[in-house]
């Protein structure tokens, strides 16, 4: 089971760039990494998901790096919306069950 | 396209009394889990149903908590007799078999 590990909290002001780490040292060969976002008092929403290098859509970048065993998740010019707990998850399409959300990392960003 | 959608929003009881939670997935996705969110902690996993099978309970605790997927559509969550400790948020999701799981808003239950 890849554990992940991730900052409790993070500040940030609105506008600048976020890059939230996390590190999964275990990961396996078939894991994917995911990345959830969670506003207070709403199911978790998927972000991005990747496998190795970046990753990019519309709303963050992933980056991997070729070892795997940490992620960062890359959220441009945030927002006061986007003050929210991210997840950071490893599991695979046979063992998803076991995904492992941590307690996250609380973003809180200010004015 | 809908969402997982779960009833009631919030639910207050009284402790010993029993309650229900009900969950309907996405159109399509056979995979449906149920979470307890604790305030402060991330998910975790009670139970998994691939279509009506529970193929993963060994988080659910068997003595109070039941679930049921009959038709492998809709399910439910049940706990009874309440204690003051299941007070938390109950999350029901669902994927296609792919790495994405869609969360609903969430059953709020506070046992009084």
């Amino acid at each position: 089971l890849a554990k992940t590990t991730q900052p409790i909290s993070m500040d940030s002001y609105e506008g600048q760039e976020v890059n939230i780490t996390c590190s999964h040292n275990n990961i396996a060969t078939n894991d994917y990494i995911t990345w959830y976002q969670q506003f207070p008092s709403q199911g978790p929403r998927f972000i991005i998901q990747g496998y190795k290098t970046k990753v990019t859509n519309e709303v963050a970048s992933l980056f991997i790096p070729a070892d795997r065993k940490s992620s960062t998740l890359s959220l441009p010019r945030v927002s006061l919306s986007d003050t929210a707990v991210y997840y950071c998850l490893v599991g695979d399409n046979d063992n998803f069950n076991k995904f492992y959300f941590g307690s996250g990392t609380k973003l809180n960003v200010k004015p | 396209e809908a969402g997982v959608v779960q009833s009631p929003r919030y639910k207050i009881i009284e402790k010993k009394q029993p309650v229900a939670f009900w969950c309907n997935p996405i159109s399509g996705h056979n995979t449906l889990y149920w979470y307890l969110q604790n305030l402060g902690q991330g998910p975790e996993l009670l139970i998994r149903y691939e279509n009506e099978e529970a193929v993963d309970d060994s988080q659910l605790p068997k003595d109070r908590f039941s679930a049921e997927r009959l038709k492998g559509v809709d399910s439910t969550l049940k706990i009874q007799p309440a204690e003051l400790g299941d007070s938390a948020v109950y999350l029901c999701a669902s994927s296609d078999r792919g790495n994405t799981i869609y969360f609903g808003e969430g059953s709020w239950l506070t046992v009084v």
